[in-house]
């Protein structure tokens, strides 16, 4: 089992709907969580991160906590074209001999279809 | 302008043939570290930096060398590599916030490397 999941899609929504992006962790000592949006071929960029329990809104996105459940979420509303990317979430944790390592899942390819 | 730089870009070597793919921040970052990106993989952590002189391992670290001379500078050393190291590279930087959270991480634009 991997120590973060995603579910790898596609994951195809059309124009205007809501996408539900799920990550789930291992891990009950990890601390924040964050999403990156991948276009293909370039580098991943921060969407959002969470660090407590409940939800988190930026613009048309909303990130979802649930610590006992080890389960994180991005709802992206009102989906366009340009959301068309993966979405990679990262989880923080505390390394083994100190620091914080950083686990990031496989990612899920999201298609927007106009 | 804020950001993470790498070289080279592109690079294509044979086996055991020592190379460095630097990596440089002009954000101050304390934390700093190195991924690979395989397809149906994502990004796998090879080496992370909390500071200047301190190091450790993320998953993937074999067969990988960093230091941390410099609060800038990460650079990544493959002494001897081998063809399962041709993957895409990326470094990262961020803040490490007084609180324990690491801050979000800014990425370079990804070093694509090929070992024959």
């Amino acid at each position: 089992q991997k120590e973060v999941e995603q579910n790898s899609g596609p994951l195809s929504v059309p124009e205007g709907a809501i996408a539900s992006l799920n990550c789930t962790y291992s891990d009950r000592g990890s601390q924040s969580f964050f999403w990156y949006r991948q276009y293909s071929g370039k580098s991943p960029e921060l969407i959002m991160f969470i660090y407590s329990n409940g939800d988190k809104e930026d613009g048309r996105f909303t990130a979802q906590l649930n610590k006992a459940s080890q389960y994180v979420s991005l709802l992206i509303r009102d989906s366009q074209p340009s959301d068309s990317a993966t979405y990679l979430c990262a989880v923080i944790r505390a390394g083994d001999t100190g620091g914080f390592k950083t686990i990031f899942g496989a990612g899920t390819r999201l298609f927007v279809k106009a | 302008e804020a950001q993470v730089t790498q070289n080279p870009r592109y690079l294509i070597t044979v086996t055991g043939k020592k190379l460095t793919v630097t990596c440089s921040q002009n954000m101050n970052h304390e934390y700093m570290s190195w991924y690979r990106q395989d397809p149906g993989l994502g990004l796998r952590q090879i080496y992370y930096s909390m500071n200047v002189e301190v190091t450790d391992k993320g998953d993937v670290p074999e067969g990988y060398k960093v230091s941390r001379k410099e609060k800038r500078n990460f650079p990544l050393i493959l002494e001897s590599p081998s063809p399962n190291q041709t993957s895409l590279y990326f470094c990262a930087s961020s803040f490490h916030l007084r609180t324990g959270f690491t801050d979000t991480q800014y990425f370079g634009p990804g070093t694509r490397l090929t070992v024959l």
